[in-house]
């Protein structure tokens, strides 16, 4: 039962453009959604997160977009730079507790 | 700040040997986790402790995995015996006491030939 899905396993975009990654979840207990990229051969690192109080977060070029009724969220990456170039995770807690529930990834290529 | 530490990066080890992971977390960090990443799949919680209690151990295969945080600071997991469904990468990852955001080492390859 995948709680968190990734459905595009892999997209590949131009330098300067936008990037977006999407992710679906299915489990109404999920109110806290991160973010994390990885790079080959290193552990994940947290890029960007949303609390389902908000619709929205920005952190420089990473935005973050929430739709509760559509239980879906998306990352967007404005301008997209080749180092950006990674599987990129979305994640997912709740119910008050802190575990994290990963979809299967989405891997990104920035071609110049 | 210093990250998360694990050891070793790379193990092989044959089916039915016994094989351990180390990890010490970021300090000051009272959460601690074991993920499991199968090759194609997103990390998968394996057990989580906060300080040195365990907190979620549901999807710990427990006849043949076992973990431990002596002193709430440095994690061990290990596996005994191992099976070839076992292959995979190890991550360990620690929060800070009620923040969700949590941090990775790089992992412990491991290989079951």
């Amino acid at each position: 039962d995948q709680q968190v899905k990734q459905n595009s396993p892999s997209l590949s975009v131009q330098e300067g453009r936008i990037s977006i990654l999407n992710c679906d979840y299915t489990n109404s207990m999920f109110d806290y959604f991160l973010w994390y990229k990885k790079y080959p051969a290193e552990g994940p690192t947290f890029l960007i997160s949303i609390s389902s109080i908000k619709d929205k977060n920005e952190d420089g070029r990473f935005t973050v977009f929430l739709n509760k009724s559509a239980k879906h969220l998306s990352l967007h990456i404005v301008p997209s730079q080749p180092g950006d170039s990674a599987v990129y995770f979305c994640a997912a807690a709740g119910g008050g507790g802190n575990k994290l529930t990963f979809g299967t990834g989405t891997q990104l290529k920035v071609e110049l | 700040e210093a990250g998360v530490a694990q050891s070793p990066r790379y193990k092989i080890i044959e089916k039915r040997q016994s094989v351990a992971f180390w990890c010490n977390p970021i300090s000051g960090h009272a959460t601690l986790y074991w993920y499991q990443q199968i090759l194609g799949q997103g990390p998968k919680l394996l057990i989580q402790f906060q300080n040195n209690g365990v907190v979620d151990d549901s999807q710990l295969p427990k006849d043949r995995f076992s973990a431990e945080r002596l002193k709430g600071v440095d994690s061990t997991l290990k596996i005994q015996p191992a099976k070839l469904e076992d292959s995979a990468v190890y991550l360990c990852a620690s929060s800070g006491l009620g923040r969700i955001e949590a941090f990775f080492g790089q992992g412990t390859r491991l290989t079951v030939v």
